[in-house]
């Protein structure tokens, strides 16, 4: 699977967007990017994942570019609950491709 | 809530005991894993569950030893374990291990004295 690269940590204010963002430069045809994050003392929650085209859920949009060697997740409200590690995983689909690795993610702090 | 039940929330045990985590989904997966997430580092698969069969086993001791008697239950058995095997330990299930988004439990806090 492809490595991906998040700064590791980011501010941003209540109720402004959070935009965070990955590098997978090395990433293949046949990879999908995957967003998870990490709230003190729960489990990783899954919010996204896409494969070239924009997605967007109720949770998050997701932006990847054209040549699909970065992505950015954006929180278009963001509130004090979105405080978190995001994790930014890119592996393929199908098969038995079962492994997540998860790198270091980046820490998303809102402040009022 | 995440569909996906981990008890107990924290556990205490000595080096000689023999202790058990228990994970539970009923969200219609059939698929379960663990993971152990030790501090600072990340997230490390032990292993896979596909169908109630274990497909994958990434060089775990031998003395964390998985059961998954159906694919609603996962557990792992815990047995003459060190100080570094304290860590925080995550179950997941998803939908068949292609891709597929894994649901992830809250994670037993485990503490090895």
């Amino acid at each position: 699977d492809a490595k991906t690269t998040q700064p590791p940590s980011m501010d941003c204010a209540e109720g402004r967007a959070a935009n965070l963002p990955c590098n997978h430069s090395t990433i293949s045809g046949n990879e999908y990017v995957y967003w998870y994050r990490q709230i003190h003392s729960q489990g990783p929650q899954y919010i996204i994942h896409g494969l070239k085209n924009n997605e967007t859920n109720e949770m998050a949009s997701l932006i990847i570019t054209e040549d699909r060697k970065s992505s950015t997740l954006i929180l278009p409200h963001a509130t004090l609950r979105d405080t978190a590690v995001y994790y930014c995983i890119v592996r393929a689909f199908g098969g038995t491709a079962s492994k997540l690795t998860f790198g270091t993610g980046t820490r998303l702090q809102v402040t009022l | 809530e995440t569909g996906v039940t981990q008890t107990p929330r924290h556990l205490v045990m000595g080096m000689t005991n023999k202790k058990s985590l228990k994970c539970e989904q009923h969200l219609g997966h059939n698929a379960m894993y663990w993971y152990k997430q030790s501090a600072k580092k990340p997230l490390e698969l032990m292993f896979v569950y596909s169908l109630e069969e274990r497909v994958e086993n990434n060089s775990v001791p031998s003395r964390f030893s998985p059961e998954c008697p159906n694919s609603s239950h996962l557990f792992l058995h815990l047995h003459t374990l060190q100080p570094e095997d304290s860590a925080l330990y995550l179950c997941a299930s998803s939908l068949g291990t292609g891709g597929q988004p894994q649901h992830f439990g809250d994670g037993t806090r485990l503490s090895i004295l």
